[in-house]
Formats: structure tokens, C-alpha cells, sequence
């Protein structure tokens, strides 16, 4: 069984500097799919990055990048110029590159930026 | 516009009783999720169905129902025997491994249930 831990539940940036959250996953699986999800205090769900773990260069979005170790099953999302906009819960997300559609999250890091 | 509806947006459940969540989507999506969160926490899967008729047990389905009868419509019902059933609960469809939509869930703006 596939698992997703988050071991930071809070953290706090200020405007404008870079943040690091931490993700890490546990499976046997050789190819899938890695994610951020960020939830504002609307709790509308937004997809803020995808990785795919046969593809070794890290995804990039914008300010948003991650570093993925896929030896060490570690997934870290890097926030630059972090801005007001970006306060909200991040979650990570594993899904299977084939077969079941099984989608599952980790508990979830809630991130301020402080003015 | 395409997405995905959950009703009703605030639910409240006597002792006793089973309720059910709404959730619909225009997508044309095979897969639908159920996820509950508490507050502060993570997402946890309840259920999913990979397509219609048929559909699987997340890792907290003791006390929840499911049916997915129609591709549109997976409705989740809580029952009595979900003794802390108080949470937000999501739900999420997908439209299968394409890159149209990068792999990403689409999610109803969620329901809150809370006991009486």
C-alpha cells in the first residue's frame, strides 16, 4: 500500500522569501504520478505542480518547483518570492501510473506568509 | 460550464440517522473520489470508482455507502454506524491517464456535515 507523509504541519515564510515543504512516500511502485495541491481558506482544491517519477528533471510552474529524489522517495516543493496569496494548506498527492485510479494524500502542511 | 456539484453545502445529521451527500459532474470523468477531511488534517479516501457499477474501498469506508449507478452521479451515504462522522467532506472526479488534464482531480466546493 502506497502511503504519504507530510512531517511539517505548519510553517511560516515571510512575503517575498523561499519556502521549502517537505514530502515524502512510501511505495513499491516503479512509475507514478506525484502532486501538490494547495487548499486556500476556501477549500477549493488547486493543482499546483505534477510530477512524473520516470522523468528525472523536476517539474517547474512559475515560482513553484520541486525537488524529486526518487531513491529516497522524497518530493519537496520550493516557494519562491512567497506572497500573501500563497497562505494556505499544501498537500501532497500520490497516484499510480497504471492500473487502480487510487489517489491518495498526505496530511497536509499549513503555510502563512507573513507581511 | 463542466465541473462538479456537491449539495448540500452545509448538512446536519441527528443521532440515529444515515445521510446522504450529493455529487454530480459534467465531465464526462470515469473515476469519482470521496474524501473526508477534519479540520486541519489531510485528505482521507473513503471511496472511489474507477467506473460505473463498480467502485472501491478507500482507507476509512466503515460507515459510509456508496453506489455508482449512473456515470454522473456517485451520492455517498453516511450511516449510523459512523459514529464521528462531523467533517468536511470532498468530492473529486478524474478523467483518466490523458494529458488534457495532467492528471489532476477536479473537486466539488465540498460539504460540511456536523452531528446535532
Amino acid at each position: 500500500a502506497q502511503t504519504v507523509t507530510q512531517s511539517q504541519p505548519e510553517m511560516s515564510v515571510q512575503e517575498a522569501e523561499t519556502v521549502t515543504l517537505s514530502c515524502t512516500y512510501d511505495t513499491s511502485e516503479n512509475n507514478y504520478y506525484l502532486f501538490w495541491y494547495k487548499q486556500p481558506p476556501s477549500r477549493q482544491m488547486i493543482l499546483v505542480i505534477r510530477q512524473e517519477a520516470y522523468k528525472q528533471q523536476n517539474a517547474t510552474e512559475n515560482r513553484f518547483s520541486v525537488n524529486f529524489q526518487k531513491a529516497a522517495k522524497s518530493f519537496s516543493l520550493k516557494i519562491s518570492d512567497s506572497q500573501l496569496g500563497d497562505t494556505a494548506m499544501y498537500f501532497c498527492a500520490f497516484m499510480k501510473r497504471s492500473g487502480t485510479y487510487k489517489y491518495i494524500f498526505g496530511t497536509g502542511t499549513r503555510l502563512k506568509v507573513l507581511a | 460550464d463542466g465541473g462538479i456539484t456537491q449539495s448540500p453545502k452545509y448538512l446536519f445529521r441527528k443521532e440515529g440517522q444515515n445521510v446522504t451527500l450529493s455529487c454530480e459532474q459534467n465531465l464526462n470523468h470515469d473515476a469519482m473520489y470521496w474524501y473526508r477531511q477534519d479540520p486541519g488534517q489531510g485528505l482521507r479516501l473513503i471511496y472511489y470508482s474507477q467506473i460505473v457499477n463498480d467502485f472501491q474501498k478507500g482507507d476509512i469506508a466503515e460507515g459510509y455507502s456508496v453506489s455508482r449507478e449512473k456515470k454522473e452521479s456517485f451520492p455517498l451515504t453516511v450511516t449510523s454506524a459512523q459514529k464521528n462522522p462531523t467533517a468536511f467532506y470532498l468530492c473529486a472526479s478524474y478523467g483518466g491517464r490523458s494529458n488534457a488534464t495532467n492528471e489532476k482531480l477536479f473537486f466539488g466546493s465540498g460539504t460540511q456535515l456536523s452531528v446535532l
